[in-house]
């Protein structure tokens, strides 16, 4: 089974300023479709999970463009560029090469200064 | 717009049985791949079941795997899950989620409680 680790588990970050983190899959993530199935989710307080990111870079419909993913292979990052209050929440990363199995990671907690 | 709203959830002993259910609208539910995810209170997320869009794919997480069935009513656009042999460790907010053209969970409902105690 895939093992995704994310890092920091929590973030402190002052509004304004860029924030980082970092995901890490125990696989690869590259299909031999060509494709690699890393995604990013948010979930606010008190509310259900949004997608944000797609295949490791894409923005889903309404996301902001201040977020963006990078990575290939096995590594990976979500930067946001520029932090909003309403950023807040836990961030996590996830898998889908093994579909229909998902996995996600332990979650980043992003809170604001 | 895309809508799925749970219910079922509730207070059960340990051993019990729940059946929770999740009404979909908004897409052709019939085309779709559909999942149930959970959140144990203070924790992350760990997907539970999918299912596939004609019922013929189905998986399941070790962790619930002969105790879990997941189904679906494409004719009434309702997605299940039947949670047999509850344990302690099952108590969450069980989501159901949609399996978009994306190969993910593109839109996801607000959640049922589960709690599983004495």
């Amino acid at each position: 089974d895939i093992v995704m680790t994310q890092t920091p588990l929590s973030l402190s970050v002052t509004p304004g300023q860029p924030a980082s983190i970092s995901c890490k899959s125990s696989q690869t993530l590259l299909h031999s479709d060509g494709k690699t199935y890393l995604y990013w989710y948010l979930q606010k307080p008190g509310q259900s999970p949004q997608l944000l990111i797609y295949e490791v870079s894409n923005r889903f419909s309404g996301v902001p463009d201040r977020f963006s993913g990078s990575g290939s292979g096995t590594d990976f990052t979500l930067k946001i560029s520029r932090v909003e209050a309403e950023d807040v929440g836990v961030y996590y990363c996830m898998q889908s090469i093994q579909l229909p199995i998902f996995t996600f990671g332990p979650g980043t907690k992003v809170d604001i200064k | 717009e895309v809508q799925l709203v749970e219910s079922g959830g509730g207070l059960v002993q340990p051993g019990g049985s729940l059946r929770l259910s999740c009404a979909a609208s908004g897409f052709t539910f019939s085309s779709y791949g559909m999942n149930w995810v959970r959140q144990a209170p203070g924790k992350g997320l760990e997907w539970v079941s999918y299912i596939s869009s004609s019922s013929n794919t189905i998986y399941y997480a070790d962790s619930v795997r002969g105790r879990f069935t997941i189904s679906r009513d494409n004719a009434k656009n309702s997605l299940y899950l039947q949670m047999n042999s509850l344990r302690a460790e099952d108590t969450a907010v069980y989501y159901c989620a949609k399996v978009g053209r994306l190969r993910c969970p593109d839109y996801w409902g607000q959640g049922t409680l589960v709690t599983v105690s004495s």
